[in-house]
């Protein structure tokens, strides 16, 4: 079985303050796990994945998540967040032998000018 | 690569009525995937395939949902007499190899009234 946890369903920082997205995951063999974005009425786009090479993973626009087995967590971070992050995010996790993902609730992020 | 398209993207419908909806894959991906994903939710999985065959399906899925990929190419999701429960967003996804990175379509949004 699978499972995850986004704690905080809204974040809001102020534009150039750092972005901190939670995420927690539950998995009874060693997970795949990805964070995606989603724009207003679009699809999701990848972020970044974790496969089990580093454990730190650099993905698109500046973000990049930490994989901690010992707290089963993956947290997104951005140093310095732009208008433009502003979205809703969904962490995911995908048990290598298994087909589906399976999501978290999300999180929306706002940026203040 | 052109990525994964949906059609429609929305589709209004009145309660009882049958609707279908069409997802082509990235041309070389053989897994294929049927998400759904109502406001403030992340997706929710509903059904796979690896070419043509149907090698999951969430037991949420109800027995007016059906979902066909009869040459492992595109695939097709038909709901039988719609209810308002079945409002959402419908996401279809590829991927070339299990538990890889999954490419999201733009989602085919349904209201029934």
């Amino acid at each position: 079985a699978q499972s995850v946890t986004q704690l905080g369903s809204h974040v809001s920082v102020s534009e150039g303050a750092l972005v901190l997205l939670r995420c927690n995951y539950s998995s009874s063999v060693p997970p795949y796990l990805f964070w995606y974005v989603q724009y207003p009425n679009q699809g999701l786009q990848l972020l970044l994945k974790y496969t089990s090479a580093a454990t730190l993973v650099k993905g698109i626009n500046g973000f990049e998540a930490e994989f901690k087995k010992s707290e089963t967590s993956f947290h997104l971070t951005k140093p310095s967040a732009h208008m433009s992050d502003a979205a809703e995010y969904f962490c995911a996790v995908n048990m290598r032998n298994a087909g589906k993902s399976t999501f978290g609730d999300g999180t929306t992020l706002t940026v203040k000018p | 690569d052109t990525g994964v398209s949906q059609d429609p993207r929305h589709k209004i419908t009145k309660r009882g009525q049958n609707v279908t909806f069409r997802c082509d894959p990235i041309s070389e991906h053989n897994r294929l995937y049927w998400y759904r994903q109502t406001l403030g939710q992340g997706p929710e999985f509903l059904t796979y395939f690896q070419n043509e065959a149907q090698l999951e399906k969430s037991r949420l899925l109800s027995d007016r949902f059906s979902a066909e990929r009869p040459k492992g190419s595109f695939s097709t999701l038909e709901i039988q007499r719609t209810e308002q429960g079945d409002s959402a967003m419908y996401l279809c996804a590829s991927s070339l190899l299990q538990g890889d990175t999954q490419y999201f379509g733009p989602g085919t949004r349904l209201t029934v009234l």
